[in-house]
């Protein structure tokens, strides 16, 4: 079945740009899913790709795609206080039921 | 936000007994999912359904049943709870080509 891998931790600086990574096994997938989880709540779609695509750009977020090495990236630009929260790749599965793979999730910190 | 909601949101219980989720939704959307979240493991897929009294498994399947009788409400049982089972639980809906959106969550503490 379907891998989906992250690592587990990101810190940076108020205001830098964070990077989260995301690696996936399915070739075949055709949705590409982020998601944030702010502590006690359930999981917030921010933005998504198809896999025609290489990159997609929604105000702060940036999502960029390269197929051929399977890697998903979350760009977050002028980071703050408040994107502090645990971030999940989550990648459509091949054949029915609409179901996703999700990775471990990357927990981002954003310090002062 | 979509409309989902999930009940209770914090439940107690001991070893044996047996707890039921509740998920309900007000979207009208044709599938509905059943995930855990546990540390270092992200989310995952305990049952789905695709249509009222269409039901199918997950990945961590096992010590769970679920039921659909309408398209609002999708239940998820656990038979006889076991400290195993201690976990944050998540339902999901999606109407189709779309993406998944979830519920707050329901904390289970199994003692």
């Amino acid at each position: 079945g379907e891998d989906v891998e992250q690592s587990l931790f990101l810190s940076v600086r108020e205001g830098d740009s964070s990077v989260i990574n995301c690696t996936y096994t399915d070739s075949s997938s055709t949705y590409l899913y982020w998601y944030k989880q702010e502590p006690g709540a359930g999981l917030q779609l921010l933005t998504y790709i198809f896999s025609n695509m290489d990159m997609k750009q929604d105000q702060r977020l940036t999502v960029l795609l390269n197929k051929k090495d399977k890697h998903l990236s979350l760009r977050i630009a002028d980071t703050q206080t408040g994107d502090s929260a645990i971030y999940f790749c989550a990648v459509k599965v091949t054949g029915g039921g609409n179901k996703l793979t999700f990775g471990t999730g990357t927990q981002l910190k954003v310090e002062l | 936000d979509a409309g989902i909601t999930q009940s209770p949101r914090h439940k107690v219980t001991e070893t044996g007994t047996p707890v039921t989720l509740r998920c309900h939704q007000t979207e009208n959307h044709r599938y509905m999912y059943w995930y855990r979240q546990d540390p270092g493991h992200g989310l995952r897929l305990i049952h789905y359904s695709y249509g009222v009294k269409d039901t199918d498994k997950g990945e961590v399947s096992d010590g769970y049943s679920v039921s659909r009788s309408k398209t609002e409400d999708f239940l998820l049982t656990l038979e006889s709870a076991t400290s195993s089972q201690t976990s944050v639980y998540f339902c999901a809906i999606s109407g189709g080509e779309e993406t998944q959106y979830f519920g707050p969550g329901t904390r289970l503490l199994v003692l």
